[in-house]
């Protein structure tokens, strides 16, 4: 079974510290992705990475970055943690475009960030 | 781009009973749908997908959906359910077009919550 591995289960942070939650993956998909998990709000995406060292904005960029070095871990980066970034954070993997479609996508079991 | 709606945030049920979750899609193009479930404190899995084809389409767990291209829709059921159904369901929806990536448009969810 293809396994994505997020680092920590449950993480508290203050305001204001960097903040790196990190994700692998072990079945060499070409993509991997960002999404935040919020109630009444479903999973909204904040990157995703098509390649080593490739990364596009999602549709919630703002306040995070990403970085991708080697094809098995895609980090996501809080650059100075506020409380309105509490939230779950998932991580998913995909085979390349066209592929995807008979495989879906593979997620981790997030990471609940609370930041006070 | 393409987007979902589930019209339900919460469907109570009783154990045994049938279940059907909504989901509208909105896209001028064909598009490719999925139906992911969350189980408490753990990631999303695929529950299944339509691509092409016949238009009903028969997933993990003895759930179903069935497409709708007229009416837009992508409704989830189940004809008896069972306490550990209880989960949150996400539909999501892609376009034709891969891009760099093959992104997924999730919904807001709907929590299925059966009892005995």
């Amino acid at each position: 079974d293809v396994k994505v591995t997020q680092s920590s289960r449950y993480l508290v942070k203050r305001t204001g510290e960097k903040v790196f939650l990190e994700c692998v993956q072990d079945m060499d998909h070409e993509n991997m992705f960002w999404y935040r998990q919020d109630p009444g709000l479903g999973l909204r995406l904040i990157y995703f990475s098509y390649d080593v060292k490739m990364k596009e904005k999602g549709d919630i960029p703002e306040g995070y970055s990403v970085s991708r070095e080697k094809k098995e871990r895609f980090s996501l980066i809080l650059e100075s943690a506020s409380t309105n970034q509490t939230s779950m954070y998932l991580c998913a993997s995909s085979l390349g475009p066209g592929q995807v479609l008979n495989y879906g996508y593979t997620f981790g079991s997030g990471t609940r960030l609370t930041v006070v | 781009a393409q987007s979902v709606t589930q019209l339900d945030s919460q469907v109570p049920v009783f154990e045994e009973a049938p279940v059907e979750l909504r989901c509208n899609y909105s896209s001028s193009v064909s598009v490719y749908l999925f139906w992911y479930v969350q189980y408490p404190n753990q990631g999303l899995q695929l529950l299944l997908k339509y691509l092409s084809g016949s238009t009903l389409v028969k997933g993990i767990n003895g759930f179903e959906a069935e497409f709708n291209k007229s009416q837009t829709s992508f409704h989830l059921r189940k004809p008896s359910v069972h306490i550990s159904d209880t989960a949150e369901y996400f539909c999501a929806v892609r376009g034709p077009n891969t891009g760099t990536a093959s992104k997924l448009t999730f919904g807001t969810g709907t929590r299925l919550q059966v009892t005995l």
